[in-house]
């Protein structure tokens, strides 16, 4: 049973580029949701998608945005990359009994 | 919105000992109370959980606390071993919701 998914592992972006980070839910969750962990730091909620609709949002700007498929993976999609975007990119999967994270995607703005 | 303070952020316990995590939440009608562990470069994985109709749960050498009153919820570790040194993250959530709010994390490390 493979669990949650992310790609790609690593990205080095320029400042002001837009990057998009992919996830595949573990099988039979339903809900995908995105976390920001800074080096040292505990993971930050950024949004939350259910039924292709994103459900919550955290306190991040809108240059932050995602989308859930039918097959109910997911993308985040970051525009105008600054330098504190630099952060490891958690994916979670969930459905009503518990949370799964992925590896995570490991972001550097330079 | 929902806060979750997590104490200390630094832990140094002899192999053997027993360590303890404390957290305290700021919303009352969180109701769902996970701790993850996460190792160096990999993914958090929930080594346990407790609902608030709880009060503790223990699974082997860990165990986790709830005081819905104080909104603290604690974590111990007894006879520790170097295998549990790791970053812990308590977390705290409206059950259904799903939306996870974390602590800053306390680095363990366990000295043999």
């Amino acid at each position: 049973d493979a669990g949650v998914t992310q790609s790609p592992t690593h990205l080095i972006k320029t400042r002001g580029q837009q990057v998009t980070l992919r996830c595949s839910p573990k099988s039979g969750h339903d809900t995908v949701s995105w976390y920001q962990q800074a080096l040292g730091q505990g993971p930050q909620f950024i949004f939350q998608y259910y039924e292709e609709e994103e459900r919550q949002r955290g306190n991040f700007p809108d240059r932050f945005s995602g989308h859930q498929f039918p097959n109910y993976s997911s993308e985040l999609n970051v525009n105008a990359l600054l330098l504190g975007d630099s952060a490891l990119y958690l994916c979670a999967s969930s459905s009503g009994t518990g949370t799964t994270f992925g590896s995570g995607t490991r972001l550097t703005v330079v | 919105g929902e806060n979750v303070e997590q104490h200390p952020s630094t832990l140094s316990v002899q192999e053997g000992d027993s360590a303890v995590i404390k957290c305290t939440y700021s919303d009352s009608a969180s109701n769902y109370f996970p701790w993850y562990k996460q190792e160096l470069g990999k993914r958090p994985q929930l080594i346990i959980d407790i609902r608030s109709n709880v009060g503790e749960k223990k699974d082997q050498r860990i165990a986790v606390t709830l005081n819905k009153t104080a909104k603290h919820f604690s974590l111990h570790i007894t006879e520790t071993q170097p295998e549990d040194s790791a970053v812990y993250f308590c977390a705290a959530s409206i059950q259904g919701a799903q939306k996870l709010v974390f602590g800053q994390g306390t680095r363990l490390t366990i000295n043999p």
